[in-house]
């Protein structure tokens, strides 16, 4: 079945710096990533939708240049978090479509536990 | 625009008996509805999806859910739960806008608890 991994699990950073998350499609193709965000006991919300090749789709009250994102191939997206604050700590989580699957299917990356501290 | 509801934050149940979460949605477009199971710490995990076709959807470990667009709800169910069923339960709607793309509109999820 299709797989994302995601890493890294958990991350601790200072307030201030930059941190990376990447996101991989295993064992398919996907040109559009999806990132969430997810705030302890709080349903996902969705951040942005990110499109290999082009700039990324962000959702309305997302800051677009704290959280950068790259689609640069068809198997990886990368979330990146510029000078994290500790209100920034919360779980990312990456979704990835299956282009190739006829069905409509979403598969979910084990998700990042981020703290800022 | 889009919406999912899950009125249960959290449902107690006994080991053993039968359990339904609850799903609302609301949405202007075709429909696509999913159940997620997410374990603390962890990603989330596929327990069924309604696409199109038969309105009653059977999942991995046991679950069922019932697709009824007249109520616009999608309901899980499990006949008998047991200790490893307690988790966070989420719905999601995605809807076919034409775009090709789009994120799954997640509602709050349901903390389904199993007692001994």
């Amino acid at each position: 079945g299709a797989v994302v991994s995601q890493h890294p699990s958990r991350v601790i950073c200072k307030s201030g710096t930059s941190v990376k998350i990447e996101c991989r499609s295993l064992d398919f193709q996907a040109t559009t990533m999806f990132w969430y965000r997810q705030f302890p006991k709080q349903s996902l919300m969705l951040m942005a939708t990110s499109n290999e090749g082009s700039k990324a789709t962000y959702e309305q009250g997302v800051e677009k240049d704290k959280f950068l994102i790259n689609h640069a191939s068809l198997t990886l997206s990368t979330l990146t978090v510029t000078s994290a604050h500790p209100e920034d700590s919360s779980f990312y989580i990456c979704s990835a479509r299956d282009i190739g699957r006829i069905t409509y299917g979403y598969t979910f990356g084990s998700g990042t536990r981020l703290t800022v501290v | 625009a889009q919406s999912v509801t899950q009125l249960d934050s959290q449902v107690p149940v006994f080991e053993e008996a039968p359990v339904e979460l609850r799903c609302n949605y609301s949405s202007s477009v075709s429909v696509y509805l999913f159940w997620y199971v997410q374990y603390p710490n962890q990603g989330l995990q596929l327990l069924l999806k309604y696409l199109s076709g038969s309105t009653l959807v059977k999942g991995i470990n046991g679950f069922e859910a019932e697709f009824n667009k007249s109520q616009t709800s999608f309901h899980l169910r499990k006949p008998s739960v047991h200790i490893s069923d307690t988790a966070e339960y989420f719905c999601a709607l995605g809807g076919d806008s034409g775009g090709g793309a789009d994120g799954l509109t997640f509602g709050k999820g349901t903390h389904l608890i199993i007692q001994p």
